[in-house]
């Protein structure tokens, strides 16, 4: 089925720096979201940026949404050891939601 | 602090055997999605209800799986039968949606089963 990429896959960074993960998409959307994975848990919603926005914020978390180019990035700002999760990215294309396969983000101390 | 619940939490079978899960959504939340995650295929969606009514199944193998909302606060899905292919994780999420299509404007997602067939 039809999956919204992200990228990279894996990232490991030191505690403190910053985060930046990137998804793609493949038609028009309404609007994009972005998830936390802890393992073995469910998903918790992070931040919902709408087809008509290009950047919102939350707390230490960053999302821009380009339309031209169908990507969006999340910024973590002085990232923290609880970070440590996998982020996934959901569109609404075509009346469907697609989720990406993730990327998996490792803070070392 | 509501939350989407799920039973079991886990669960262990034999090939050939009948399972079923169960999630009760956010009272209120009008739509509710069954997803399956593994490794291989990250989290695809299985089906999708919207008012009780199932709008999308279309993620579903229709020969042995089925999804059904005997009433607003619980969602079922079974397989029958089971194979070991259908090892993986199963979400429920629930969220609120007054347009159109699947799209929410958050899903809130349930702790999960983890189905093993052996």
């Amino acid at each position: 089925s039809q999956q919204g990429e992200e990228d990279p896959q894996a990232l490991s960074i030191q505690e403190g720096e910053n985060a930046t993960m990137n998804c793609s998409y493949k038609t028009s959307i309404n609007n994009l979201q972005w998830y936390r994975q802890n393992s073995g848990r469910g998903l918790v919603h992070l931040i919902l940026i709408r087809s008509n926005e290009r950047e919102k914020h939350s707390g230490r978390l960053r999302v821009t949404l380009d339309t031209s180019k169908k990507s969006s990035s999340l910024l973590i700002t002085a990232s923290r050891a609880a970070d440590t999760a996998s982020y996934f990215c959901a569109t609404d294309e075509d009346d469907k939601i697609i989720f990406g396969k993730g990327t998996r983000l490792h803070i070392l101390p | 602090d509501a939350r989407v619940t799920q039973t079991p939490r886990d669960k262990v079978t034999e090939m050939g055997q009948e399972v079923t899960m169960r999630c009760q959504p956010i009272l209120g939340h009008n739509t509710v999605f069954w997803y399956r995650q593994t490794m291989m295929q990250g989290l695809e969606l299985l089906a999708y209800f919207r008012n009780r009514a199932p709008l999308d199944d279309s993620g579903m193998p229709k020969d042995r799986f089925s999804a059904e909302m005997p009433d607003a606060t619980l969602a079922t899905l079974k397989i029958q039968p089971s194979e070991p292919r259908d090892s993986a994780v199963y979400f429920c999420a629930s969220g609120s949606s007054f347009t159109a299509g699947a799209g929410t404007d958050t899903q809130y997602f349930g702790p999960g089963t983890r189905l093993t067939v052996l």
